[in-house]
């Protein structure tokens, strides 16, 4: 079956750009979508469509999907931003989400 | 206020059953593909289930690990997503997230979810 790889752990220093990874077979011919959930909280939609920003997210979160790997981008990270991260992708009439990546801001 | 309201988790021997609702408000339910997504306690996402919207094709869709115990159903006059889940194992034990998704079909350019609930919690376990 279809399997999104993620960093179990990224950390950044505030006002550093973030990036984190998300690798699997050809997906830069699917669409790479990324969630952020802050402990306690439901999951959040931060991209979708690769590099689509939904209403209400600031623009230092970025997207990109090429090739094997979809990368999410922070850029200036804020202490606010210290959370897990997931991407997920279509597969085979299934979603599949990725393991997650904690971000920490150091 | 768009939101989704889960309901209806709770401890649960094996073998049981359980059904979960989702009331959904703010938005036209009938719209909308929605989906199940669960979260086992300290490990990620894994989705469960998604049925197209109502006036679409009525498809329904389930992860490999719940095919023939779960069933996903939607009652467009309530505003409500269930997922009726029978001989429940040990390892269905996680948060329940009811999501809904961007279109009214469930396609491959847009199986992904623009709005979570707070989740529910079920338990299964002697």
């Amino acid at each position: 079956s279809y399997e999104l790889t993620q960093p179990p752990s990224v950390s950044v220093s505030p006002g550093q750009t973030a990036s984190i990874t998300c690798s699997g077979d050809r997906l830069g011919d699917k669409y790479a979508y990324w969630y952020q959930q802050k402990p306690g909280q439901s999951p959040v939609l931060v991209i979708y469509e690769d590099a689509m920003r939904p209403s209400g997210i600031p623009e230092r979160f970025s997207g990109s999907n090429s090739g094997n790997t979809a990368t999410l981008t922070i850029s200036g990270t804020q202490a606010m931003d210290e959370a897990d991260y997931y991407c997920q992708a279509w597969d085979s009439k299934t979603a599949k989400f990725g393991g997650g990546t904690k971000l920490t801001v150091l | 206020e768009v939101q989704l309201v889960e309901s209806g988790g709770g401890l649960v021997q094996p073998g049981g059953s359980l059904r979960l609702s989702c009331a959904a408000s703010g938005f036209t339910f009938s719209s909308y593909a929605m989906s199940w997504v669960r979260q086992a306690p300290g490990k990620g996402l894994e989705w469960v289930s998604s049925i197209s919207g109502t006036g679409g094709s009525g498809s329904t869709y389930y992860a490999d690990s719940v095919k023939g115990r779960f069933t996903i159903s939607r009652d467009t006059s309530k505003s409500t997503l269930y997922l009726q889940m029978n001989s429940l194992r040990a390892e269905d034990t996680a948060i329940y997230y009811c999501a809904k998704q961007p279109t009214l079909a469930v396609s491959a350019n847009s199986w992904y979810f623009d709005l979570w609930g707070r989740g529910t919690l079920v338990s299964v376990s002697s």
